[in-house]
């Protein structure tokens, strides 16, 4: 079965420290993944999504970046944090076809950022 | 762009009735609506999908229906019980080879 793996669970960093979660996913291949920012009590922001190693869409303009090094590994990553770049980081994976699959996600980290 | 709004931010529902949570979208090409429960600090767990060939698609204790002459999406939970409180979001893929759209989610409350 396949499952998705996201850390840390939380993470409290000053302003201009940088940052890195990390996200794998086991049990499939060439997995299309993502990465959403849920600000306290609102919806999902989608931040990044890549159908493929090296192949990284951005949706929103901003501070971080995206990598995938290898197959089932996404990275999220900031050189300096800003105070909005405070919330709930979320990784999920859907299947390797179109986009009108489910999404799985992890279990989130709780980034604050003083 | 477009996106899937929701007509009811918060829903309070008396324990053992049903619920019904309502979500709109806007575009009429839209062909994969998907609901998600999110628990408080928890990543969002699938709860059900329906394509754009069905109306209604049923699983345990829950049914979505689609229709599309309205555009419109909601879920029912049946029984509700105290453990289905949390947000839930409806989420649609427009046409295109693009991510999921989400709403901005319904809190649900069960009183006990």
């Amino acid at each position: 079965s396949q499952t998705i793996h996201q850390w840390p669970a939380t993470l409290v960093q000053p302003v201009g420290s940088p940052l890195s979660l990390e996200c794998t996913v086991e049990g499939t291949s060439n997995p299309n993944l993502y990465w959403y920012r849920q600000a306290a009590g609102r919806g999902l922001q989608l931040l990044f999504y890549s159908v493929g190693i090296g192949q990284i869409s951005s949706e929103v303009p901003q501070n971080l970046s995206a990598s995938r090094p290898q197959d089932r590994q996404f990275i999220l990553s900031s050189k300096k944090l800003l105070l909005s770049d405070s919330g709930f980081y979320l990784c999920a994976w859907s299947a390797p076809t179109a986009f009108n699959e489910k999404l799985f996600f992890g279990s989130g980290t709780q980034l604050s950022v003083l | 762009g477009e996106s899937v709004g929701l007509h009811l931010p918060t829903l309070s529902v008396q324990e053992g009735d049903n619920s019904i949570i309502n979500c709109a979208y806007s575009n009429s090409a839209s062909d994969y609506f998907i609901w998600y429960k999110q628990e408080s600090g928890k990543g969002p767990q699938f709860i059900i999908d329906i394509r754009s060939n069905m109306d209604k698609r049923q699983g345990q204790r829950v049914t979505v229906l689609l229709n599309k002459t309205v555009k419109h999406l909601s879920l029912q939970i049946a029984a509700t019980q105290p453990g289905d409180s949390a947000v839930y979001f409806c989420a649609e893929n427009e046409p295109g080879n693009t991510p999921l759209v989400f709403g901005k989610g319904t809190r649900l409350s069960v009183i006990a």
